[in-house]
């Protein structure tokens, strides 16, 4: 059972514009939710995370908001860049949970293109 | 600090064969998981560890082995290798102790297929 969804397979962007990529999860005990890239032949990388003691963290052109009445978050990218162009993972854990255990979704494929 | 490595990057098996692949961590980190990540499945987790002599099974654990007699070392082992198994395998690290607690440090992953 997926606990972390994210039913955007894709997202094509172009350069300069805003890319909006969506998470819904569905256990309502997470309370710490990430956003890891990952570029082809290499491993995920750490990119945002937001307690859900906020509903907004922003750093740099990152901005991931939380709504935590409707189990969603969303990671923002503006201004969209050609780099940018990888696969986004949603995450999620609890700090009750089994000692850092994360739950990832299926990912979205970003593309950006001049 | 090398991080998280992993070895070997690729490497190809007959169903049936036995294999070992290695992770490797730097960092002192506690807790060590390994995922494997399909087209269109995401991360899956395989099994993890939250100190050296302490494994538990994640949610697709058929198939492959762990230990963990040091901090630093997390090698999954696949008894008899399936045509199934064939994936991506990502090895990760995180700290249990202080700020950052949740983040995640991944290797740059194995590529298996199983013929």
């Amino acid at each position: 059972d997926q606990q972390v969804k994210q039913n955007s397979p894709s997202l094509s962007v172009q350069e300069g514009r805003i890319s909006i990529l969506n998470c819904d999860y569905t256990n309502s005990m997470f309370d710490y939710f990430l956003w890891y890239k990952k570029y082809p032949a290499e491993g995920p990388t750490f990119l945002i995370s937001i307690s859900s003691i906020k509903d907004k963290n922003e750093d740099g052109r990152f901005t991931v908001f939380l709504n935590k009445s409707a189990k969603h978050l969303s990671l923002h990218i503006v201004p969209s860049q050609p780099g940018d162009s990888a696969v986004y993972f949603c995450a999620a854990t609890y700090r009750g949970s089994t000692l850092g255990r994360l739950y990832f979704g299926r990912g979205t494929q970003l593309t950006v293109w001049p | 600090n090398a991080g998280v490595t992993q070895t070997p990057k690729f490497q190809v098996l007959k169903t049936g064969q036995s294999m070992t692949l290695q992770c490797a961590q730097d960092m002192n980190h506690e807790y060590m998981s390994w995922y494997r990540q399909d087209p269109g499945m995401g991360l899956r987790l395989i099994h993890y560890s939250v100190g050296a002599g302490i494994t538990d099974q994640g949610e697709v654990p058929n198939g492959y082995n762990v230990s963990r007699s040091t901090t630093e070392d997390f090698p999954l082992r696949l008894l008899s290798a399936a045509p199934s198994q064939t994936s991506v395998y990502f090895c990760a690290s995180s700290t249990r102790i202080g700020p950052g607690t949740d983040t995640q440090y991944f290797g740059p992953g194995t590529r298996l297929t199983v013929l």
